[in-house]
């Protein structure tokens, strides 16, 4: 069964400060792996995601994620954090069949004035 | 473009009630998926649809239950309902079953 884990619930930061969340995940496989965002009551908003390829994948706002095989890790990162970056980031690791995503539980950031 | 959207966002029902959530995906989008996000832990998949067959369904009680319609849209039913079904529930569309995922806001459910 694939799994995720999100060892970090809450990371705060200082704004302009880089940002790295840590993801590791279990699946038997190649994984389709994502990141998403969720801002209070928000629903998700997807901020980058890897298939196959390049294992360093850029999103939007400008984060970036890396894939580590050897290390079964997607761990997010970018290098200098807005105040506006504030939310809960979930990373997340789809089956081969396509039909479901597994989530971690979340990391919540905040950022320091 | 119009984004998924979700009805109600909100609504309160009593322990054993029965209730339907609605979901329109993008336009285009044949596929939808339905998830449970309980307070403070992260979503977790209930259904998915394509051209109107289940293709998935994650591990939850027969009384949830969900269909797709010719227009793309779906209806998560839940029957009997528990305190514990209490959660924000989450549609999401893609073109395809692949895994680029867009989710709506929300309908946000409180049992009492």
């Amino acid at each position: 069964a694939q799994s995720v884990t999100q060892p970090d619930i809450h990371i705060t930061v200082s704004e302009g400060a880089s940002l790295e969340l840590r993801c590791n995940y279990s699946y038997g496989a190649t994984p389709y792996l994502f990141w998403y965002v969720q801002s209070p009551g928000q629903g998700l908003q997807l901020l980058l995601k890897y298939f196959s390829g390049d294992t360093l994948v850029q999103g939007i706002k400008g984060f970036e994620a890396e894939f580590k095989r050897s290390q079964s890790s997607f761990n997010l990162r970018k290098p200098s954090v807005h105040w506006s970056d504030a939310a809960e980031y979930f990373c997340a690791v789809g089956n081969n069949a396509g039909n479901m995503l597994t989530f971690g539980g979340g990391t919540r950031l905040m950022v320091k004035p | 473009d119009a984004g998924v959207t979700q009805s109600p966002t909100h609504l309160i029902k009593t322990r054993g009630q029965h209730v339907t959530l609605r979901c329109s995906p993008i336009s285009g989008h044949k596929s939808v998926s339905w998830y449970q996000q309980v307070l403070g832990q992260g979503p977790q998949f209930i259904f998915q649809y394509y051209e109107k067959e289940e293709r998935g369904r994650g591990n939850f009680p027969d009384r949830f239950s969900a269909r797709q319609f010719p227009n793309y849209s779906s209806e998560l039913n839940v029957n009997a309902l528990l305190l514990g079904d209490s959660a924000l529930y989450l549609c999401a569309s893609s073109l395809v079953p692949d895994y680029e995922q867009y989710f709506g806001p929300g309908t946000r459910l409180t049992v009492t």
